[in-house]
């Protein structure tokens, strides 16, 4: 089955601690992935997606496809960066993109 | 731009009863998604549209669960009868093009069915 697995359902770091939120996916074909960000009280948004290679909010992710993942990383993690974290693989499927959500990692940054 | 917009943000209904939900995406987006999140998991895909055509709706419980866009901008989400594993959040997504994975979220529908 193609899917995504995120293994963690809970990250607890300190202020200023490196970050690494796992995502592992399982697909046929040339993947597409994303990284999904939900701050408290807010909207699921994009947080940055592995085509664009750029780090966003000090956040970056590598594709490995031989190890099939795509793991989230910060050097320095903040208290503003406490928030669910969703790894999502654009599934393609006789010729419709559908995009598929892990079940989320939760982060804390504790001060 | 205004985002996706969703109503209601809270319903609470009985089982068996009947619910809709509705979504208007970004203009100018042309796919629309409805995903169903239930608490500890990640989102579901419910039904993707393309304008007013469906493109997947494999996990659709097409029994109990409906859903609309006509004119291919607004779409309407409905469930009748709910089930208590219906509760969950119903979130709206739209995107510029059906190729992407770049989505835009509503804020969600938060169904309790009692």
């Amino acid at each position: 089955a193609q899917r995504v697995t995120q293994p963690e359902k809970l990250l607890s770091v300190f202020k200023g601690a490196p970050v690494e939120l796992k995502c592992n996916y399982s697909y046929s074909g040339s993947p597409e992935l994303f990284w999904y960000v939900q701050y408290s009280r807010q909207r699921l948004q994009l947080l940055l997606r592995h085509i664009s290679r750029e780090s966003i909010k000090g956040f970056t992710a590598d594709l490995n496809k031989g190890e099939t993942s795509f793991h989230l990383k910060k050097p320095f993690a903040q208290e503003e960066d406490s928030a669910m974290y969703y790894c999502a693989l654009l599934l393609s499927s006789g010729g419709s993109y559908i995009p598929t959500f892990g079940r989320g990692t939760s982060l804390i940054v504790h001060p | 731009e205004a985002g996706v917009a969703q109503s209601p943000r809270y319903k609470i209904i009985e089982k068996r009863q009947s619910v809709a939900f509705w979504c208007n995406p970004i203009s100018g987006h042309a796919t629309l998604y409805w995903y169903q999140q239930i608490l500890g998991q990640g989102p579901k895909l419910l039904i993707q549209f393309q304008n007013n055509g469906v493109v997947d709706d494999s996990q659709l419980p097409k029994d109990r669960f409906s859903a609309e866009r006509l004119k291919g901008v607004d779409s309407t989400l409905k469930i009748q009868p709910a089930k208590l594993e219906d509760s969950a959040v119903y979130l709206c997504a739209s995107s510029r093009e059906y190729s992407t994975g770049e989505l835009f979220f509503g804020e969600g529908s938060r169904l309790t069915v009692l």
